[in-house]
């Protein structure tokens, strides 16, 4: 199991927002990271330090923090946007990183 | 532009080693942590460990202690990732991928190599 959890599923009509959680209580002291991953390619960065976007990700994906979860948002989900999706940060002894379990996230 | 070339697939009997190189471009090699991620087929990803390339310091998940070696080549701005005593359930795609610290050592993956498909199979 990991100690960040995230929802294994989450769906959103066309246009619409979704959010997507991850939880652990690493996340009190440290910021998480998202990574978008499809099929057959490797992740791409999305969202770090709470709520920053590299250059070339839409200004849609957003990122926030509060407590033991973090969250990525995508307001107005585009069919591009079906994808796994990722949250990293530190593990709760702040020395190893982990990964959440993934959320994969359906455009309907 | 950073580039992260990892060499090509290997297929392995469950007791042997395997060797993966990730070799780096476009910036300089010894100012940026290098991690190692792996996926399992229809799995998530699965933090390995970290080496600095300036130091050869590592850092090992619990989980690989004792069967991964993390070590790098500063002249070819190279790194590699040893398993060994390979089993079937190592098979997985093995990533190697630069990181970042933001904000209170926050840590971000910004560049990914293309992925080593491993295959572990009597």
């Amino acid at each position: 199991s990991s100690e960040l959890t995230q929802d294994p599923a989450v769906s959103v009509a066309l246009g619409q927002t979704v959010r997507i959680t991850c939880q652990g209580d690493s996340l009190r002291s440290y910021y998480a990271s998202w990574y978008q991953q499809k099929p057959g390619q490797a992740p791409v960065l999305v969202i770090y330090d709470k709520s920053n976007r590299p250059s070339g990700i839409p200004d849609r994906f957003s990122g926030s923090s509060s407590g033991n979860t973090a969250a990525l948002t995508i307001t107005g989900a585009q069919a591009e946007d079906e994808a796994d999706y990722y949250c990293n940060s530190r593990d709760s002894s702040g020395n190893h990183l982990v990964f959440g379990g993934g959320t994969k996230l359906t455009v309907l | 532009q950073v580039q992260l070339v990892q060499s090509g697939a290997e297929v392995k009997k469950p007791g042997a080693s395997v060797k993966v190189s990730c070799k780096a471009s476009g910036y300089t090699f010894t100012t940026y942590y290098m991690h190692w991620v792996r996926q399992a087929p229809g799995q998530g990803l699965e933090w390995m460990g970290i080496i600095n390339p300036s130091s050869d310091v590592t850092n090992y998940a619990q989980k690989f202690q004792g069967r991964v070696s993390m070590t790098r080549d500063t002249s070819t701005s190279t790194v590699y990732m040893e398993l060994s005593s390979l089993r079937s359930e190592d098979s997985a795609v093995y990533y190697c991928t630069r990181s970042l610290y933001g904000d209170y050592g926050s840590p971000y993956f910004d560049y990914w190599g293309q992925g080593t498909l491993v295959t572990v199979s009597s």
